[in-house]
Protein backbone atom coordinates (compact mmCIF):
# COMPACT_ATOMS: atom_id res chain seq x y z
CA UNK A 1 0.00 0.00 0.00
CA UNK A 2 1.68 3.13 -1.03
CA UNK A 3 2.09 5.87 1.31
CA UNK A 4 3.62 6.75 5.08
CA UNK A 5 3.48 4.64 7.97
CA UNK A 6 4.52 5.34 11.39
CA UNK A 7 5.03 3.72 14.44
CA UNK A 8 3.83 3.37 17.08
CA UNK A 9 0.54 4.35 16.74
CA UNK A 10 0.75 5.76 20.03
CA UNK A 11 2.53 5.55 23.56
CA UNK A 12 2.86 6.66 27.24
CA UNK A 13 6.48 7.09 28.04
CA UNK A 14 8.12 7.90 31.44
CA UNK A 15 9.67 11.19 31.64
CA UNK A 16 13.61 10.17 31.44
CA UNK A 17 13.20 7.69 28.99
CA UNK A 18 14.77 7.25 25.24
CA UNK A 19 11.95 6.75 22.30
CA UNK A 20 12.11 6.49 18.77
CA UNK A 21 9.48 7.39 16.60
CA UNK A 22 9.59 5.14 13.39
CA UNK A 23 8.68 6.80 9.92
CA UNK A 24 8.63 5.08 6.71
CA UNK A 25 7.39 5.97 2.86
CA UNK A 26 7.24 3.86 -0.16
CA UNK A 27 6.45 6.75 -2.30
CA UNK A 28 10.14 7.33 -3.57
CA UNK A 29 10.42 11.05 -2.41
CA UNK A 30 13.33 12.78 -1.84
CA UNK A 31 11.96 14.94 1.37
CA UNK A 32 10.85 13.82 4.33
CA UNK A 33 9.65 16.38 7.75
CA UNK A 34 8.85 15.97 11.28
CA UNK A 35 5.90 18.17 13.04
CA UNK A 36 4.16 18.06 15.95
CA UNK A 37 0.84 19.31 16.48
CA UNK A 38 -0.63 20.89 19.99
CA UNK A 39 -4.04 21.78 21.05
CA UNK A 40 -4.20 25.78 19.60
CA UNK A 41 -0.95 25.71 17.69
CA UNK A 42 -0.19 24.84 14.50
CA UNK A 43 2.16 22.22 13.00
CA UNK A 44 5.62 23.12 13.98
CA UNK A 45 8.07 21.32 11.77
CA UNK A 46 11.00 19.57 13.89
CA UNK A 47 13.60 18.32 11.58
CA UNK A 48 13.55 17.78 7.95
CA UNK A 49 15.62 16.10 5.34
CA UNK A 50 15.62 17.32 1.73
CA UNK A 51 17.22 13.79 0.60
CA UNK A 52 18.93 10.73 2.02
CA UNK A 53 21.90 11.32 3.61
CA UNK A 54 21.11 15.20 4.73
CA UNK A 55 18.96 16.81 7.40
CA UNK A 56 18.23 20.03 8.78
CA UNK A 57 16.50 21.74 11.77
CA UNK A 58 12.95 22.97 12.04
CA UNK A 59 11.00 25.61 14.40
CA UNK A 60 11.79 23.41 17.56
CA UNK A 61 14.43 20.49 16.82
CA UNK A 62 15.36 21.08 21.13
CA UNK A 63 15.30 17.53 22.56
CA UNK A 64 14.81 15.67 19.22
CA UNK A 65 17.32 14.12 16.19
CA UNK A 66 16.81 12.45 13.56
CA UNK A 67 18.47 10.36 11.10
CA UNK A 68 18.07 9.81 7.13
CA UNK A 69 20.18 6.70 6.03
CA UNK A 70 18.19 5.67 3.23
CA UNK A 71 15.26 6.66 1.39
CA UNK A 72 12.35 5.47 2.73
CA UNK A 73 12.90 5.30 6.77
CA UNK A 74 12.97 9.09 8.56
CA UNK A 75 13.15 8.56 12.54
CA UNK A 76 12.73 10.73 15.16
CA UNK A 77 14.41 9.99 18.73
CA UNK A 78 13.82 11.84 22.24
CA UNK A 79 17.22 11.02 23.99
CA UNK A 80 15.14 12.00 27.40
CA UNK A 81 11.66 12.59 27.27
CA UNK A 82 9.73 15.22 29.20
CA UNK A 83 6.27 15.93 29.76
CA UNK A 84 6.47 18.93 27.05
CA UNK A 85 7.01 16.81 24.07
CA UNK A 86 3.60 15.36 24.91
CA UNK A 87 2.36 15.95 21.49
CA UNK A 88 0.75 14.68 18.03
CA UNK A 89 3.99 13.83 16.00
CA UNK A 90 3.43 13.64 12.38
CA UNK A 91 5.65 12.22 9.53
CA UNK A 92 5.19 13.70 6.14
CA UNK A 93 6.69 13.40 2.78
CA UNK A 94 7.01 15.26 -0.65
CA UNK A 95 8.41 14.56 -3.98
CA UNK A 96 11.26 17.47 -3.57
CA UNK A 97 10.97 20.41 -0.95
CA UNK A 98 10.89 22.98 -3.88
CA UNK A 99 8.27 25.27 -4.04
CA UNK A 100 5.09 23.82 -5.39
CA UNK A 101 6.00 20.50 -3.41
CA UNK A 102 2.70 18.87 -1.71
CA UNK A 103 3.49 17.13 1.41
CA UNK A 104 1.38 13.89 2.58
CA UNK A 105 1.03 13.08 6.02
CA UNK A 106 1.76 9.75 7.65
CA UNK A 107 -1.34 8.61 10.43
CA UNK A 108 0.62 10.38 13.55
CA UNK A 109 1.63 9.20 16.91
CA UNK A 110 0.42 10.12 19.65
CA UNK A 111 2.79 10.51 22.61
CA UNK A 112 2.17 10.98 26.32
CA UNK A 113 5.52 12.07 28.37
CA UNK A 114 4.60 11.47 32.18
CA UNK B 1 8.43 37.47 13.15
CA UNK B 2 5.76 34.75 11.02
CA UNK B 3 2.43 34.67 11.19
CA UNK B 4 -0.36 32.87 9.94
CA UNK B 5 -3.96 34.01 11.30
CA UNK B 6 -7.03 31.93 10.71
CA UNK B 7 -10.95 31.63 12.82
CA UNK B 8 -10.15 28.96 15.81
CA UNK B 9 -14.13 27.71 14.81
CA UNK B 10 -16.65 28.50 12.15
CA UNK B 11 -20.39 26.84 12.22
CA UNK B 12 -22.26 25.98 8.99
CA UNK B 13 -25.74 24.88 7.66
CA UNK B 14 -25.71 21.95 5.73
CA UNK B 15 -26.32 22.31 2.07
CA UNK B 16 -25.05 26.06 2.41
CA UNK B 17 -21.78 28.15 1.63
CA UNK B 18 -19.34 29.03 4.18
CA UNK B 19 -16.04 30.63 3.72
CA UNK B 20 -12.94 30.28 5.44
CA UNK B 21 -9.86 33.12 5.69
CA UNK B 22 -6.45 32.92 6.50
CA UNK B 23 -4.25 36.44 6.77
CA UNK B 24 -0.46 35.74 6.52
CA UNK B 25 2.76 37.50 7.49
CA UNK B 26 5.98 35.72 6.39
CA UNK B 27 9.37 36.18 5.37
CA UNK B 28 9.06 35.40 2.01
CA UNK B 29 6.18 33.55 -0.54
CA UNK B 30 6.62 30.27 -2.29
CA UNK B 31 2.59 29.24 -2.21
CA UNK B 32 -0.30 28.92 0.35
CA UNK B 33 -1.79 25.63 0.61
CA UNK B 34 -4.83 24.51 2.17
CA UNK B 35 -5.39 21.17 4.19
CA UNK B 36 -8.48 19.27 5.51
CA UNK B 37 -7.88 17.55 8.88
CA UNK B 38 -10.38 15.19 10.48
CA UNK B 39 -10.64 14.78 14.27
CA UNK B 40 -7.50 12.00 14.94
CA UNK B 41 -6.39 11.84 11.36
CA UNK B 42 -3.66 12.77 9.60
CA UNK B 43 -3.41 16.42 7.20
CA UNK B 44 -5.04 15.69 3.80
CA UNK B 45 -4.61 18.06 0.85
CA UNK B 46 -7.20 20.06 -0.78
CA UNK B 47 -5.64 22.97 -2.73
CA UNK B 48 -2.46 24.59 -3.66
CA UNK B 49 -2.26 28.73 -4.94
CA UNK B 50 0.82 30.94 -5.58
CA UNK B 51 -0.47 32.99 -8.38
CA UNK B 52 -3.46 35.92 -7.50
CA UNK B 53 -6.64 34.41 -8.13
CA UNK B 54 -9.27 31.84 -7.70
CA UNK B 55 -8.49 28.11 -7.85
CA UNK B 56 -11.33 25.79 -8.36
CA UNK B 57 -11.39 22.10 -7.57
CA UNK B 58 -15.26 20.25 -7.67
CA UNK B 59 -17.13 22.20 -4.19
CA UNK B 60 -13.98 23.81 -3.14
CA UNK B 61 -12.04 26.98 -4.43
CA UNK B 62 -9.21 28.68 -2.82
CA UNK B 63 -8.29 31.97 -3.29
CA UNK B 64 -5.10 34.02 -3.22
CA UNK B 65 -4.14 37.72 -3.08
CA UNK B 66 -0.27 38.16 -2.27
CA UNK B 67 -0.81 42.05 -2.05
CA UNK B 68 -2.88 41.95 0.55
CA UNK B 69 -1.50 38.59 2.25
CA UNK B 70 -4.78 36.89 2.26
CA UNK B 71 -6.35 33.42 0.86
CA UNK B 72 -9.78 31.71 1.19
CA UNK B 73 -11.49 28.33 1.86
CA UNK B 74 -14.91 28.11 -0.21
CA UNK B 75 -16.89 25.54 0.44
CA UNK B 76 -19.66 24.80 -1.21
CA UNK B 77 -22.89 22.87 -0.91
CA UNK B 78 -21.88 21.76 2.41
CA UNK B 79 -22.11 17.92 3.63
CA UNK B 80 -21.38 16.52 6.49
CA UNK B 81 -18.53 14.96 6.06
CA UNK B 82 -17.40 18.24 5.58
CA UNK B 83 -17.10 18.54 9.15
CA UNK B 84 -13.48 18.83 10.08
CA UNK B 85 -10.31 21.41 10.60
CA UNK B 86 -9.25 23.34 7.56
CA UNK B 87 -5.52 24.58 7.85
CA UNK B 88 -3.68 27.03 5.79
CA UNK B 89 0.30 27.25 5.55
CA UNK B 90 1.91 29.06 3.55
CA UNK B 91 5.80 28.43 2.03
CA UNK B 92 8.39 30.70 3.59
CA UNK B 93 11.51 31.87 1.92
CA UNK B 94 13.29 28.56 3.37
CA UNK B 95 10.88 26.62 1.66
CA UNK B 96 9.31 25.68 4.73
CA UNK B 97 5.49 25.16 5.28
CA UNK B 98 4.26 27.50 8.09
CA UNK B 99 0.78 26.77 9.44
CA UNK B 100 -1.62 28.18 11.00
CA UNK B 101 -3.87 26.68 14.13
CA UNK B 102 -6.08 25.37 11.66
CA UNK B 103 -9.99 26.15 11.88
CA UNK B 104 -12.84 23.67 12.99
CA UNK B 105 -15.58 23.96 10.68
CA UNK B 106 -18.92 22.10 12.23
CA UNK B 107 -21.65 21.71 9.86
CA UNK B 108 -25.38 21.30 11.14
CA UNK B 109 -28.33 19.51 9.54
Amino acid sequence: IAGITQAPTSQILAAGRRMTLRCTQDMRHNAMYWYRQDLGLGLRLIHYSNTAGTTGKGEVPDGYSVSRANTDDFPLTLASAVPSQTSVYFCASSRSGGAGDTQYFGPGTRLTVL
Amino acid sequence: GQNIDQPTEMTATEGAIVQINCTYQTSGFNGLFWYQQHAGEAPTFLSYNVLDGLEEKGRFSSFLSRSKGYSYLLLKELQMKDSASYLCAVRDSNYQLIWGAGTKLIIKP
